[in-house]
């Protein structure tokens, strides 16, 4: 079963507008972590932020801030002041206990483009 | 620093052929993992370690073995080829633990494209 759901396969925003792209998870693990990844179409993979399961704050970094809901069980990406370098594939991800060591795993990924 | 190194880029292999994909990192990181990536399916974790000696099975593992014989290096083998292994596949690895920002926050390798036929 997909434990990390990304419902927009694509997406579009215009330039200079905030997005928000949708992740939820399953785990019945209390300790976790969940990612946000770029690819952008040169293929490297680019760490965005990062959210704890205990902390308490939203985690932010720079124009990305991460809208984490416990209860729901969703971390969607927020991307503030879109810019045209910010079209391509974002990837969330988590940290979750594996049969004996704690593993990442990845959902499908939404394709994100700006539009000027 | 050079991170993560993958090689080879490219390979094209035929069906029932063997191969190894090489990974090696130079972070002293004590996690490194295999995933492959096809199209709409995201990144899916195939091998991973947290150590030199252990290793574990992720989401898709059948058809491809791992060692972690150092800490450095975490090949992937390929012992029969199929047309259903043609992707792409990142190495990528991380510093382990459960608390704090850098934990698992993954440095991947520019990737390998696989084609069998």
């Amino acid at each position: 079963a997909q434990k990390i759901t990304q419902t927009q396969p694509g997406m579009f925003v215009q330039e200079k507008e905030a997005v928000t792209l949708d992740c939820t998870y399953d785990t019945s693990d209390p300790s976790y972590g969940l990612f946000w990844y770029k690819q952008p179409s040169s293929g490297e993979m680019i760490f965005l932020i990062y959210q704890g399961s205990y902390d308490q704050q939203n985690a932010t970094e720079g124009r990305y801030s991460l809208n984490f809901q416990k209860a729901r069980k969703s971390a969607n990406l927020v991307i503030s002041a879109s810019q045209l370098g910010d079209s391509a594939m974002y990837f969330c991800a988590m940290r979750e206990s594996g049969t004996s060591y704690d593993k990442v795993i990845f959902g499908p990924g939404t394709s994100l483009s700006v539009i000027p | 620093n050079a991170g993560v190194t993958q090689t080879p880029k490219f390979q094209v292999l035929k069906t029932g052929q063997s191969m190894t994909l090489q990974c090696a990192q130079d972070m002293n990181h004590e996690y490194m993992s295999w995933y492959r990536q096809d199209p709409g399916m995201g990144l899916r974790l195939i091998h991973y370690s947290v150590g030199a000696g252990i290793t574990d099975q992720g989401e898709v593992p059948n058809g491809y073995n791992v060692s972690r014989s150092t800490t450095e290096d975490f090949p992937l083998r390929l012992l029969s080829a199929a047309p259903s292994q043609t992707s792409v596949y990142f190495c990528a690895s991380s510093y382990s633990g459960t608390s704090g920002a850098g934990a698992n926050v993954l440095t991947f390798g520019a990737g390998s494209r696989l084609t069998v036929l």
